[in-house]
């Protein structure tokens, strides 16, 4: 089965840096996409991470470490509109993902 | 540009009647398409995937005679809501993907669905 756990609400001041953790214990593992999704949106594509390590893209960072079934999301230098859930999501076979249930980010001045 | 397009945005439809939402590949192809459900405040659940020529895989819990799913060509799977219910008001999303790699996956747009 698919268990994938993340924080369910996270609060952070703009400018400051936030880390959204994701643990997950899957049969069958091929990658870790993180994706943003404002109300009401669909989800957009932030990062994906088959390999461990750091991917870094502007302000938002991916890491994994598959050994420990963990991940991160790091956001830096906040802004107001990154106030959203994001949503950490594994796929194991083919192109099918099981998504966490996802951490709702409130930015604040 | 979108590389999925989903039809309709929104649809509010009474409680007994059928509705169908359309899930399309532009610009290519794709041999399997997935369905996802999300309530207020939750994260996206997979309802099913949906199989070129052949029926569809659903997850447990979902029911299929209800959620009539057909992938009648390689850029195209519909997702029939049939004799529709107010809990069965969701937003319904559909994903594909391009390529053999995991980064290739894309989503429509999002079809919210109002029973009344």
């Amino acid at each position: 089965g698919q268990n994938i756990d993340q924080p369910t609400e996270m609060t952070a001041t703009e400018g400051a840096i936030v880390q959204i953790n994701c643990t997950y214990q899957t049969s069958g593992f091929n990658g870790l996409f993180w994706y943003q999704q404002h109300a009401g949106e669909a989800p957009t594509f932030l990062s994906y991470n088959v390999l461990d390590g750091l991917e870094e893209k502007g302000r938002f960072s991916s890491f994994l470490s598959r050994s420990k079934g963990y991940s991160y999301l790091l956001l830096k230098e906040l802004q107001m509109k990154d106030s959203a859930s994001y949503l950490c999501a594994v796929t194991g076979t083919a192109s099918k993902l099981t998504f966490g249930t996802g951490t709702r980010l409130q930015v604040t001045l | 540009g979108a590389v999925v397009s989903q039809h309709p945005s929104w649809v509010i439809c009474k409680s007994g009647t059928s509705v169908k939402i359309e899930c399309r590949s532009l610009d290519f192809q794709a041999t399997t398409m997935f369905w996802y459900r999300q309530f207020p405040k939750q994260s996206l659940m997979l309802m099913a995937t949906s199989n070129e020529g052949s029926k569809a895989t659903y997850e447990q819990g979902v029911e299929k005679d209800k959620f009539l799913i057909n992938h009648a060509s390689l850029t195209l799977s519909t997702l029939t809501v049939t004799s529709a219910h107010p809990e069965d008001s969701s937003f319904y999303i559909c994903s594909a993907s391009q390529g053999q790699t995991g980064n290739t996956i894309y989503f429509g747009e999002g079809s919210w669905l109002t029973v009344v």
